[in-house]
Formats: C-alpha cells, structure tokens, sequence
C-alpha cells in the first residue's frame, strides 16, 4: 500500500530565506508526484507536477525534485515571502494496471513565513 | 476559463440527515474524483469517474455514501444518514482524459454534522 510522508508537519522560516520540504513515498511505482498549495479554507492549487521520467520542474521561486528510485521529492522555495505562507501538500499518482489517477496525499507541511 | 465549482460552500445538517453535496468540473474534463479531508485522515480519496465507464467507487468509506455524474459533467456526492464522523471538507477535482495531466480541485464543501 503506497504511504506519502512530509517532513516537517511544520515550519516557520524568516522572510527570505530558502527552504526544502521534503516528501517520501513507499512505492517507487508511480506515475507522477505533484505539489499542491492550500490555504486556509480554500481548495487545493497545483504547483508543479514531475512525471516519473522527470527529475526536476521549475516554476518562478519553486524547484521540485523527484527521486523515484528512493522514493524521495523535495520542493525547494527561495527568497520565502509572507505570501508563501500556507500547507503544501505532495501527492502521488500510483502506476498500477487499474489506475484511474487518484492521488494518494501526504499530510501536509505547513509553512509560515514570518515578516 | 471558470475552474472547478461546489455546493454548497458550507453545510451543517443533523446526525441521522441525507445531504447532497453537488461539483461542477471544468467543461471538456471527462475524469472527475471526489475526495474527503478531515483532521485525523488528511485527504483522502472517495469515487472517481471517467466518461462512461464505471466509476471507481474503492475509496468510498460506507454503504451510505454514494455519488452520480450525470451526463458526463456535473456529479453529485450523496450521504444517507450522517453520522458525526462525517464532518469533513470534501473537495471536487477534475482533468482532462489522460493521467499525465493535473487535476484541478474546487475550494470544497465544509460538512458539518451536529
């Protein structure tokens, strides 16, 4: 049964600093991991989606990595800004004969960032 | 273009009440997935739906739940006598046909049953 893990479950960073969260997943088998955005009470906003032959994507201040083999992601932000502060989830889709796509969610980082 | 919408916004009903829970996809998305979020689970997911084949109903967590998309567009996500533990967020997500592609979620309907 595929698990998704975030570590922290919390952060709080200065404003403008760089920082990683981290995502780990138990089974390699997927087809693609991506990285959402939710704010308090709000739906969820993809930020990057890294398909299973993809090592990295960029978006402006994002960078997410994906390790597949290890079962690793990381979602790098830069220059972190007030506005940033929310829970960032990591979402796997699993590769199996009976896919439909459905995401497996992990628990969720959530980051404030300080002025 | 207008993305994923739900209704209502907010629901608060009494233990033992049937309540409707309705998604509007994006228009041209032929997969559509319901999911639930609540404080001890973290989001999980509930049904899926994709054109006319028959939905993948392995996430549903009971009998009482059920859900239907009519026409191949808007869904409705049925709970027969609520029970507390089904206070939750549930979030409406949609996409195009292939799995490549990202899913876009709505901001969710808050359940809340007294």
């Amino acid at each position: 049964k595929q698990e998704v893990t975030q570590i922290p479950a919390a952060l709080s960073v200065p404003e403008g600093e760089n920082l990683v969260l981290n995502c780990s997943f138990t089974d390699s088998a997927i087809y693609n991991l991506q990285w959402f955005r939710q704010d308090p009470g709000k739906g969820l906003t993809s930020l990057l989606l890294i398909q299973s032959s993809q090592r990295e994507q960029t978006s402006g201040r994002l960078n997410a990595s994906l390790d597949k083999s290890s079962g690793r992601s990381t979602l790098y932000i830069a220059a972190s800004q007030p506005g940033d502060s929310a829970t960032y989830l990591c979402a796997v889709s699993p590769s199996i004969t009976s896919n439909t796509g459905k995401l497996i969610f992990g628990q969720g980082t959530t980051l404030q960032v300080k002025p | 273009g207008a993305g994923v919408s739900q209704s209502p916004s907010n629901k608060v009903t009494e233990k033992g009440k049937d309540v409707e829970l309705r998604c509007d996809p994006i228009s041209g998305h032929t997969a559509l997935y319901w999911y639930r979020q609540s404080l001890g689970q973290g989001l999980e997911f509930l049904i899926y739906f994709q054109g006319n084949s028959a939905p993948d109903k392995s996430g549903l967590p009971s009998d009482r739940f059920s859900a239907e998309r009519t026409g191949g567009s808007v869904s409705t996500l049925t709970i027969q006598r609520t029970q507390q533990e089904d206070s939750a967020v549930y979030l409406c997500a949609s996409r195009l046909a292939v799995f490549t592609d990202t899913q876009y979620f709505g901001p969710g309907t808050r359940l809340t049953v007294l």
